[in-house]
């Protein structure tokens, strides 16, 4: 399977505790995005990369989120001290660079939060 | 200005019927509208997706229509199927970032 690949599929955590997510893009896509998703609602923009540089972030993106990709291929996604709010889907997805075909946006499958 | 309304909430037709889904939208800088389907438990998926050079764009059952001037654009799913049932996302972007702001979902249900 060569699309955007992200794990855990699901987290189950205790309020407080930390989590981390992973993303790994399609290859050649130097753009990287995460978004989020409640139950009932569409993807909410969080952030996005262009290689390793994180060139925009949502104010959804509280102090507690940080993002990273250090080398312009996988990201990580991490949650600090977890609140019930946080429950949700969180997608990766990405993109070929600026071009004819750079518009379209591939998502993965999500890694669903649950914090108890 | 960044939102994207859609309507209807939720969809119910007759497998073989025409499912239509609309949105509209603000911000004039946006110039790339996408489709998404989304079955539970799954990522989105692109449907189709269409630019404002043109008022139209099908490909197989699926068709968007596009109109600049009252700044909506909808989706038309031919001959439903069960098959179809899913919720569906429209999407909007505009400029360098080709971040996507999506409306709130409409979950089509065809029945047999």
């Amino acid at each position: 399977d060569t699309g955007v690949s992200q794990d855990p599929r699901h987290k189950i955590t205790k309020r407080g505790q930390n989590v981390t997510f992973r993303c790994d893009p399609i290859s050649e896509h130097n753009r990287l995005y995460w978004y989020r998703q409640t139950l009932g609602q569409g993807p909410e923009f969080l952030t996005y990369f262009q290689n390793e540089a994180q060139l925009e972030k949502s104010r959804l993106l509280s102090d507690r989120f940080s993002a990273e990709r250090p080398k312009g291929s996988f990201s990580t996604l991490e949650i600090q001290r977890t609140e019930q709010g946080d429950s949700a889907m969180y997608l990766c997805a990405s993109s070929l660079p600026p071009g004819d075909s750079g518009n379209t946006i591939y998502f993965g499958e999500g890694s669903w939060l649950t914090v108890v | 200005q960044q939102q994207v309304k859609q309507s209807p909430q939720s969809l119910i037709v007759q497998k073989g019927g025409i499912s239509i889904i609309n949105c509209a939208y603000e911000n004039t800088a946006f110039d790339y509208f996408p489709w998404y389907q989304q079955f539970p438990g799954k990522g989105p998926a692109l449907l189709i997706a269409i630019r404002p050079d043109v008022s139209e764009k099908k490909e197989g059952r699926f068709t968007i229509s596009f109109n600049k001037s009252a700044k909506q654009f909808s989706l038309h799913i031919m001959d439903s199927q069960p098959g179809d049932s899913a919720t569906y996302f429209c999407a909007a972007s505009g400029g360098s970032s080709y971040k996507l702001i999506f409306g709130s979902g409409t979950r089509l249900l065809v029945r047999p």
